[in-house]
């Protein structure tokens, strides 16, 4: 069964700070990988996507890596703000004919001044 | 602001009904997804369409039906309402079908089932 594990579920931080947040999965055969930040009660934001050859990829201060051979990512968080308090989601969609992806349960972020 | 627009933003209706969700793409996005978000299951895919057909199908109960019209915009129909199908339900619109296109979260309907 196709499964993406987030850990930690939360993670309180002080503004200004950097964190960690990590996605693994067991999705075969692997399409790509993305990272969404959702604010509470409003829809998700797509913040970067990821496919097999890729390593590495940024979107400001937002930093994912990818391993495919061990099927882990993580997500980097660089000088942390107050309106980075969200739920970051990780995703990780199947290769094949249709669009079937499967979901990781978020980790929650605090960011306290 | 995605682009996508959904309505109602809220609905409240008692077990057994039925309800109609509507959501309507980005100018020139062909696909719509449907998903459900509740707090014990988390995010979840429940159907998309492009272009006007179906295109791949989730964890979507047989009660709920979707359909996307002539004009792009979707439906959500859900039928014989339960308690457990409380949930904020997402609509996504993306240029083209696969995975990789980039998609838009509408606001989302707030399902409150009484």
């Amino acid at each position: 069964k196709n499964q993406v594990e987030q850990s930690p579920q939360s993670l309180i931080i002080l503004e200004g700070k950097n964190c960690t947040l990590q996605c693994n999965y067991t999705v075969s055969p692997f399409s790509n990988l993305r990272w969404y930040k959702q604010d509470t009660g409003r829809g998700p934001v797509s913040l970067t996507i990821m496919t097999f050859s890729e390593n590495t990829k940024s979107n400001g201060r937002y930093t994912a890596t990818l391993d495919a051979d061990t099927k882990q990512s993580s997500l980097h968080i660089t000088a942390s703000q107050l309106s980075d308090s969200a739920s970051y989601i990780c995703v990780v969609s199947g290769a094949g004919g249709s669009y079937i992806p499967t979901f990781g349960r978020g980790t929650s972020l605090i960011v306290h001044p | 602001d995605s682009g996508v627009t959904q309505t109602p933003k809220h609905l409240i209706t008692a077990t057994g009904q039925r309800v109609t969700l509507r959501c309507s793409p980005r100018s020139g996005d062909l696909s719509v997804y449907w998903y459900q978000q509740s707090l014990d299951q988390g995010l979840q895919f429940l159907i998309q369409y492009y272009n006007g057909e179906e295109r791949a199908k989730g964890n979507i109960l047989e009660r709920f039906s979707a359909q996307q019209f002539p004009d792009l915009h979707s439906e959500l129909n859900l039928s014989s309402l339960e308690l457990g199908d409380s949930a904020l339900y997402f609509c996504a619109s993306s240029v083209s079908t696969g995975s990789s296109y980039e998609q838009y979260f509408g606001p989302g309907t707030r399902l409150t089932v009484t």
